[in-house]
């Protein structure tokens, strides 16, 4: 079955602080993994994708197939990225994209 | 470009009714998908639309349907309501799939007594 777990529902973290959101997936074929953000009365939108293999906004996230997850992490946390975190998984196989609970983000000045 | 528009932005109803929501894509995009965002069960996959043909659906009963238009503007329907389909309903839409970016609309509040 296709699932994405994101243990946390709420992460606090002080400004400046290293963070990282967790994501675990499970699916036995090539699955691709996103992560989208929604901000405070914003629409959900997408922050970065595996196969891009980029930077966005401080942020990156590494597929590590062998412990099944994709973390995202960010050195320094800034105010401006509370928000709630979804990780995504879609694979060819389901043609779905799944979704994780999602993990609110809390950064504390 | 304008983008992703869903109509109408609240509604309340009562258990048994029916409701019908409205998506308008990004023009261009032929995939329209629908997601029940709930506090306790976070973003659950209902169906995906592509050039007016149901593609793919998540596990809700029959009473959760949708359908897609030519010009790609998506409807859902969801009938005998019960008290736990209040949601917010968020409807994306994307080029060709769930592997393009998605766009999320802003969502209907449904709020079912």
């Amino acid at each position: 079955a296709q699932r994405v777990t994101q243990p946390e529902k709420l992460l606090s973290v002080f400004k400046g602080a290293p963070v990282e959101l967790k994501c675990n997936y499970s699916y036995s074929g090539s699955p691709e993994l996103f992560w989208y953000v929604q901000y405070s009365r914003q629409r959900l939108q997408l922050l970065l994708r595996h196969i891009s293999r980029e930077s966005i906004k401080g942020f990156t996230a590494d597929l590590n197939k062998g412990e099944t997850s994709f973390h995202l992490k960010k050195p320094f946390a800034q105010e401006e990225d509370s928000a709630m975190y979804y990780c995504a998984l879609g694979s060819s196989n389901t043609g779905k994209l799944i979704f994780g609970q999602g993990t609110t983000l809390q950064v504390k000045p | 470009k304008a983008g992703v528009t869903q109509t109408p932005r609240y509604l309340i109803k009562t258990r048994g009714q029916q409701v019908t929501l409205s998506c308008s894509p990004i023009s261009g995009h032929r995939s329209v998908s629908w997601y029940q965002q709930t506090p306790g069960q976070g973003l659950q996959f209902l169906f995906e639309y592509f050039s007016e043909t149901q593609r793919n659906k998540g596990n809700f009963p029959g009473r959760f349907s949708g359908r897609q238009f030519s010009n790609s503007r998506s409807e859902m329907n969801v009938s005998t309501l019960e008290l736990g389909d209040s949601a917010l309903y968020l409807c994306a839409s994307s080029l060709s799939g769930w592997h393009n970016e998605q766009f999320f609309g802003p969502g209907t509040r449904l709020t079912v007594l």
